[in-house]
């Protein structure tokens, strides 16, 4: 059974500082990986979806990166800022078709 | 505009009754989702469908129901049988799979009284 684990479980940086998030699966055999940020009493967003057979992807200050065979996979925050902070969770898929999802990781970036 | 949506927001429900949370789409995608979230926790997956007049259990599928008799709708019904169905509900949906980018609605947040 596929397990997801993302640590630290909360981060508190100072507004300007580059951060990594990292998330760890236990079978790697997927198929992508999709992180997600989650704000207070709100649905979704999607950030990065990372495919098995790609080691990153880039959206503007984000990147993701992808071990399948180590089964980690970080998510960068360059030059970080107040409206980053949020919950930022991390979504393995297989190839039976689900979708298992870590605890996540909230972020509080200080001005 | 394309997006999900997800009625009602807030959602009270007394012990015993049934209750049916809404999730429309426009996306034109296939594959649509149930997942609960409990406080401090990730995503569980309750039911999901590929395909118009189909749908899987997930892991969690006890005491929920669906149906999909559209492609742009999932309701989810909530019924007696789950004992602890407080929770927030939310609902995604993708092109045809998870091998696909998920995209999510608002959710609900669902209160028993």
């Amino acid at each position: 059974k596929q397990e997801v684990t993302q640590i630290p479980a909360a981060l508190s940086v100072p507004e300007g500082e580059n951060l990594v998030l990292n998330c760890s699966f236990t079978d790697s055999a997927i198929y992508n990986l999709q992180w997600f940020r989650q704000d207070p009493g709100k649905g979704l967003t999607s950030l990065l979806l990372i495919q098995s057979s790609q080691r990153e992807q880039t959206s503007g200050r984000l990147n993701a990166s992808l071990d399948k065979s180590s089964g980690r996979s970080t998510l960068y925050i360059a030059a970080s800022q107040p409206g980053d902070s949020a919950t930022y969770l991390c979504a393995v898929n297989t190839n039976a078709g689900k979708s298992t999802f870590g605890d996540g990781t909230t972020l509080t970036v200080k001005p | 505009d394309g997006g999900i949506t997800q009625s009602p927001k807030y959602l009270f429900r007394k012990e015993g009754q049934n209750v049916t949370l809404s999730c429309e789409q426009n996306l034109n995608h296939d594959a649509m989702y149930w997942y609960r979230q409990d406080p401090g926790q990730g995503l569980r997956l309750i039911y999901y469908s590929q395909i118009v007049n189909d749908f899987q259990k997930g892991d969690i599928a006890e005491g929920y129901s669906v149906s999909r008799e559209k492609k742009e709708s999932f309701p989810l019904t909530v019924t007696s049988a789950q004992k602890n169905p407080t929770a927030f509900y939310l609902c995604a949906s993708s092109i045809n799979s998870p091998y696909n980018e998920q995209f999510f609605g608002p959710g609900t947040r669902l209160t028993v009284l």
